[in-house]
C-alpha cells in the first residue's frame, strides 16, 4: 500500500524556520519525482516545489523568493522541505505528493500544518 | 507563469445532475492536465490524468476532455459522494500551476 506521511509541521514565529519531512513507504520512492503543495485555511491548493528522482533537478513557485529548499534522502525514502524566514502567508496545510517524470501527482499525503503567528 | 482559469468558482446540483466543469489555461499546453477531487480535511484524489485518462478505481461517470487550452470535467450523473471541491492543474511547464477551485454543493 502507498503511504506518504508528512512530519513537522507546528507553530512557528514569524522570521523563524521549519523543516517538514515525508516519509514513503509501498512504492519504489527512488523511482518518482516528489512534489510539495500547500493549503491555506479556506482556500485552494497552490504548488510549491518539485525534486526529480535522483535529487539532480529541483523547481520551485516564484512566490517563494529562495525561502525553501526541497531535498531527498532515496536510501531513507524520505522527503524534505526546509522553510525559511516564514511569514504568515506560509500559513498553510502542507502535503507531499509523488508523480511520474513529466505527469502530474498521482497520490498524496494527509498533509502537515503549519502555522506562522507571533 | 500559466494561468489556469477555471469555471465556474462554485455550482448547486441535485443527485443525478450532469455537471460540467471548465479549466481554461493562458497558453497551449497541450494535454498536460490533471483533475482532483478533495472533500473538507482529505488529501486531493486524482480523478484524471492527460486530460481525458481515468484515473484506476475512479467510477466512469467522471470524464475528461480537452486540448490546448480548454478543458472540461464531467460528471454524467452526480452521486452523493461527489459533494466535494474540484481543482485542475497543469504539468506542461514550472512552475505548476492550479485553477482556482470549483466547490460542489447540494442543491
Amino acid at each position: 500500500e502507498v503511504q506518504l506521511v508528512e512530519s513537522g509541521g507546528g507553530l512557528v514565529k514569524p522570521g523563524g524556520s521549519l523543516r517538514l519531512s515525508c516519509a514513503a513507504s509501498g512504492f519504489t520512492f527512488s523511482g518518482y519525482s516528489m512534489n510539495w503543495v500547500r493549503q491555506a485555511p479556506g482556500k485552494g491548493l497552490e504548488w510549491v516545489s518539485i525534486i526529480d528522482s535522483s535529487g539532480s533537478y529541483k523547481f520551485y513557485a516564484g512566490s517563494l523568493s529562495g525561502r525553501f529548499t526541497i531535498s531527498r534522502d532515496n536510501a531513507k525514502n524520505s522527503l524534505f522541505l526546509q522553510m525559511n524566514s516564514l511569514t504568515t502567508e506560509d500559513t498553510a496545510v502542507y502535503f507531499c505528493a509523488k508523480s511520474q517524470r513529466g505527469e502530474s501527482p498521482d497520490f498524496w499525503g494527509q498533509g502537515t500544518l503549519v502555522t506562522v503567528s507571533s | 507563469d500559466i494561468q489556469m482559469t477555471q469555471s465556474p468558482s462554485s455550482l448547486s446540483a441535485s443527485v443525478g445532475d450532469r455537471v460540467t466543469i471548465t479549466c481554461r489555461a493562458s497558453q497551449d499546453i497541450r494535454n498536460d492536465l490533471g483533475w482532483y477531487q478533495q472533500k473538507p480535511g482529505k488529501a486531493p484524489k486524482r480523478l484524471i490524468y492527460a486530460a481525458s485518462s481515468l484515473q484506476s478505481g475512479v467510477p466512469s461517470r467522471f470524464s475528461g476532455s480537452g486540448s490546448g487550452t480548454e478543458f472540461t470535467l464531467t460528471i454524467s450523473s452526480l452521486q452523493p459522494e461527489d459533494f466535494a471541491t474540484y481543482y485542475c492543474l497543469q504539468h506542461n511547464s514550472f512552475p505548476r500551476t492550479f485553477g482556482g477551485g470549483t466547490k460542489v454543493e447540494i442543491k
